[in-house]
């Protein structure tokens, strides 16, 4: 199993535009979880999926949305980019009923 | 409020040096608090959480919740533990299967030779 996958890796657009984010959890995973780090900080919670529905939201405005699909992979939006949403957005699964959480390897956003 | 500190943005140590990152939290229920380690050009991996009182990498951790601490320690520091150490607070419930991971702000532990 490769564990968590990312992708784009790198990803760079203009202020304004959408962006959209794509995760896979590791096999048998059916909880997802979006993070945003920004330079120099510590991850912040986004989202937790599981079972394809929203299970948590943290304080981000409405222009960042996610969705789980039936394979269990998910996708992070986020509308009307600004200069600070410039950050690496990691995504985390976990089995059920466990506390331990996978990360893949990031996707770095850069907003110009 | 539920919030995880870690004091120290950079810790830099010789090697054989005795090693101690500290954490504190703030939490209303009963924490699962776990270490976080990112090397250099791979991923957020876990190396400890507190419920499994295990030593990985030589690293120990004591939930300490009179001082509301969760100090990472190893006695003798090597090269290669150079890297970014997050401390972090679990908020799942199993019943729901929901639940977030708050971190610190990592510190930098850097080794020298």
């Amino acid at each position: 199993d490769a564990g968590v996958t990312q992708s784009p890796t790198h990803l760079i657009k203009t202020r304004g535009q959408q962006v959209t984010l794509r995760c896979s959890p590791i096999s048998g995973h059916k909880s997802v979880s979006w993070y945003q780090q920004v330079l120099g900080q510590g991850p912040q919670f986004i989202f937790q999926y599981y079972e394809k529905e929203e299970r948590g939201r943290g304080n981000f405005p409405d222009r960042f949305s996610a969705r789980q699909f039936p394979n269990y992979s998910s996708e992070l939006n986020v509308n009307a980019l600004l200069l600070g949403d410039s950050a690496l957005y990691l995504c985390a699964s976990t089995v059920a009923n466990s506390y331990e959480q996978y990360f893949g390897p990031g996707t770095r956003l850069t907003v110009t | 409020a539920q919030r995880v500190t870690q004091p120290e943005k950079l810790l830099s140590v010789f090697k054989g040096a005795p090693v101690e990152l500290k954490c504190n939290y703030s939490y209303s229920g009963s924490p699962e608090l776990f270490w976080y380690v990112q090397y250099s050009r791979q991923r957020l991996q876990l190396l400890l959480r507190h419920i499994s009182r295990e030593s990985i990498k030589g690293f120990t951790a004591d939930l300490n919740k009179g001082e509301t601490s969760f100090h990472l320690k190893k006695p003798f520091a090597q090269e290669e533990d150079s890297a970014m150490y997050y401390c972090a607070l679990s908020t799942f419930t199993f019943s729901g299967n929901t639940g977030k991971l708050i971190f610190g702000q990592g510190t930098t532990l850097q080794v020298k030779p």
